[in-house]
């Protein structure tokens, strides 16, 4: 069955660090990988997705993920983080359509 | 923004009594979907739906109905609610139920249920 984990439940960091937000995933088959990102009291929106091609995607607000098909993972990456990227990031894969996501990570940046 | 519309947005209620929610889209877009979200479980599909009146299970369909009877509408009914129902619910919908599509998700309805 495939599945999807992100290894730190909240990860707190200092304005203007850079950020990691880490997520494996298990899939027998091929597999489409998401970034969502939920800001307070929101819907979820996308911040980038890997289809095929290049390992590394690029997505909205300075957001980029590579893809790594040997550890199974697609890490979320930030070189400098804001305040307003406080919020709570899902890894999720597809299949069938339908999407798996993992338990999400709270990102909570301080001034 | 995608146009995707719950209501309500919030509701509480009582252990046993029904409660619908509502979503709906502007978008015309073929799939529809429901889901749950709760701390240290991320999003969990309920129901979808791949048309008009075209339903189906999601991982954690007990305890829940849906129904779809026009393209725009997708009800989510929990028939007798219990406490542990208690959640926040998302529509989401996508053009297609390719592997590669986005979904695009509504604003939540949080539920308490006493």
């Amino acid at each position: 069955a495939q599945s999807v984990t992100q290894l730190d439940s909240q990860v707190p960091v200092f304005e203007e660090a850079p950020v990691e937000l880490r997520c494996n995933y298990s899939s027998s088959v091929s597999v489409y990988l998401f970034w969502y990102v939920q800001y307070p009291n929101q819907g979820l929106q996308l911040l980038l997705k890997y289809l095929s091609g290049s390992t590394l995607v690029k997505g909205i607000n300075g957001f980029e993920a590579e893809f790594n098909k040997s550890q199974t993972s697609f890490h979320l990456r930030k070189p400098s983080v804001h305040i307003s990227d406080t919020a709570e990031y899902f890894c999720a894969l597809s299949q069938g359509g339908k999407l798996i996501f993992g338990q999400g990570t709270e990102l909570s940046v301080k001034p | 923004d995608a146009g995707i519309t719950q209501s309500p947005r919030h509701k509480v209620t009582e252990t046993g009594t029904p409660v619908t929610l509502r979503c709906h889209q502007t978008e015309n877009h073929r799939y529809m979907y429901w889901y749950r979200q709760d701390p240290g479980h991320g999003l969990r599909l309920i129901h979808y739906s791949y048309g008009v009146k075209d339903t189906d299970k999601g991982e954690v369909s007990d305890g829940y109905s849906v129904s779809r009877s026009k393209t725009e509408d997708f009800l989510l009914t929990l028939e007798s609610a219990t406490s542990s129902q208690t959640s926040v619910y998302f529509c989401a919908i996508s053009p297609a139920g390719a592997e590669d599509n986005e979904q695009f998700f509504g604003p939540g309805t949080r539920l308490t249920v006493l």
